[in-house]
């Protein structure tokens, strides 16, 4: 079973609008990562927070986390039709990823 | 892009066949991961090879078999393919093993058993 949960599974806006996506996981974290995916290719990774920080920007992207409830989120802002892909949150345990099944992203123009 | 990349693109396989996938890791990487993403979930470990000694393994069957070479790249082998092991498979490569785990993944190989 996969250990992180992505809330929602789809979404869909419109350009210039801001996107939030979720993640829960469950056990304990060194590092939580989110991935970007197009159209069923390879992962992109985008950010890595760790778990002793709250909250860590990148360009449009902003993640937090919140190790009490076992959760993070990832905002886009000012959201481009190229933002449209899936969205993973992926959690380290030893040598391994351990990835949530994915938000769909869809930003229409 | 990534430096990582995996041959071939695509493969469409009978079930009870057996399958080789190839990754070449990014240069200055020494550890590869694969994992296995069915349609419509988030990708699931496979197993790691690091220095060309697996590294760790998933909950996947012993047909699922692996090697990593002097150079760094890497193969998947599957035996006995069943119609479940259709997915996209994809490897990443990463320095060493230690420290926050940043992978690069290549753009994949998209299997078929029929």
């Amino acid at each position: 079973s996969q250990q992180g949960e992505e809330d929602p599974q789809a979404l869909s806006i419109q350009e210039g609008e801001n996107a939030t996506m979720n993640c829960s996981y469950k056990t304990s974290i060194n590092n939580l990562q989110w991935y970007r995916q197009n159209s069923g290719r390879g992962l992109v990774h985008l950010i890595l927070i760790r778990s002793n920080e709250r909250e860590k920007h990148s360009g449009r992207l902003r993640v937090t986390l919140d190790t009490s409830k076992k959760s993070s989120s990832l905002l886009i802002t000012a959201s481009r039709a190229a933002d449209t892909a899936s969205y993973f949150c992926a959690t380290e345990y030893g040598n391994k990823l351990v990835f949530g099944a994915g938000t769909i992203l869809r930003v229409k123009s | 892009e990534t430096g990582v990349t995996q041959s071939p693109t695509h493969l469409i396989k009978t079930r009870g066949q057996q399958v080789t996938l190839r990754c070449s890791s990014q240069s200055g990487h020494n550890t590869v991961s694969w994992y296995q993403q069915a349609l419509g979930q988030g990708p699931q470990f496979i197993f790691q090879y690091y220095r060309e000694e697996e590294n760790g393994r998933g909950n996947f069957p012993p047909r699922f078999s692996g090697l990593q070479f002097p150079n760094y790249s890497s193969e998947l082998n599957v035996n006995a393919l069943e119609l479940d092991d259709s997915a996209l498979y994809l490897c990443a490569s990463s320095r060493g093993t230690g420290g926050p785990l940043e992978q690069y993944f290549g753009p994949g190989t998209r299997l078929t058993v029929t």
